[in-house]
């Protein structure tokens, strides 16, 4: 069964402290993905990945980085956070583009509090 | 920017009765459609999907209807079930480059029984 596991539940953090946010994947799949949900935004694009060690923005990657040195491993980064990253955050994966299946397969979520 | 809109944040329907969730875009480029439902503290599920090149997609109680002239998509419920109570997110992507899914705002369903 296709499964996305992220580290943590729920994490509180200080303001200013880094912050890991870690996601790993256990279908081989090529695309992994950083998303954030908000009351009345939906969820919205930080950053994807479509191979090893690639990196592309997604809609609102600002105060965030991301890396991925295995294909099953991709973490999301607060360099230093800020309340208004206080947010639910979402990892997924998904097969290649071109595949006939583009679904995105989520993982439960972080929910972030930034006090 | 919202490319992909769901204008209702809430809905209620009896059991039994259908359930239309509503979604608009406005990317012209957009050609795959996907519906997600989600549950409070789980990730969102992929529910059903439809492609450019059709105006309809069913499946069991759920089907999706595409409207591209309209730039618009709906999700039909029926019956509707209490358990079908959640957040219904549409979503869309284009075609070439690397996959990139943009979201709705989400609409959360309440079935009543």
């Amino acid at each position: 069964d296709v499964k996305v596991t992220q580290s943590s539940r729920y994490l509180v953090k200080r303001t200013g402290e880094k912050v890991f946010l870690e996601c790993v994947q256990d279908m081989d799949h090529e695309n992994m993905f950083w998303y954030r949900q908000d009351p009345g935004l939906g969820l919205r694009l930080i950053y994807f990945s479509y191979d090893v060690k690639m990196k592309e923005k997604g809609d609102i990657p600002e105060g965030y980085s991301v890396s991925r040195e295995k294909k099953e491993r991709f973490s999301l980064i607060l360099e230093s956070a800020s309340t208004n990253q206080t947010s639910m955050y979402l990892c997924a994966s998904s097969p290649p583009s071109g595949t006939a299946n583009e679904k995105l397969f989520f993982g439960s979520g972080t929910q972030l509090s930034v006090l | 920017d919202q490319q992909v809109k769901q204008n209702s944040p809430s809905l209620s329907v009896q059991e039994g009765r259908i359930s239309i969730l509503n979604c608009d875009y406005t990317n012209s480029m957009f050609d795959y459609f996907l519906w997600y439902k989600k549950y409070p503290a789980e990730g969102p599920t992929f529910l059903i999907s439809i492609s450019s090149i059709k105006d309809k997609n069913e499946d069991g109680r759920f089907t999706v209807f595409l409207n591209k002239s309209a730039k618009h998509l709906s999700l039909h419920i029926v019956p509707s079930q209490p358990g079908d109570s959640a957040v219904y997110f549409c979503a869309a992507s284009a075609a070439g480059g690397y996959q990139k899914v943009t979201f709705g705002t989400g609409t959360k369903l309440q079935v009543i029984p």
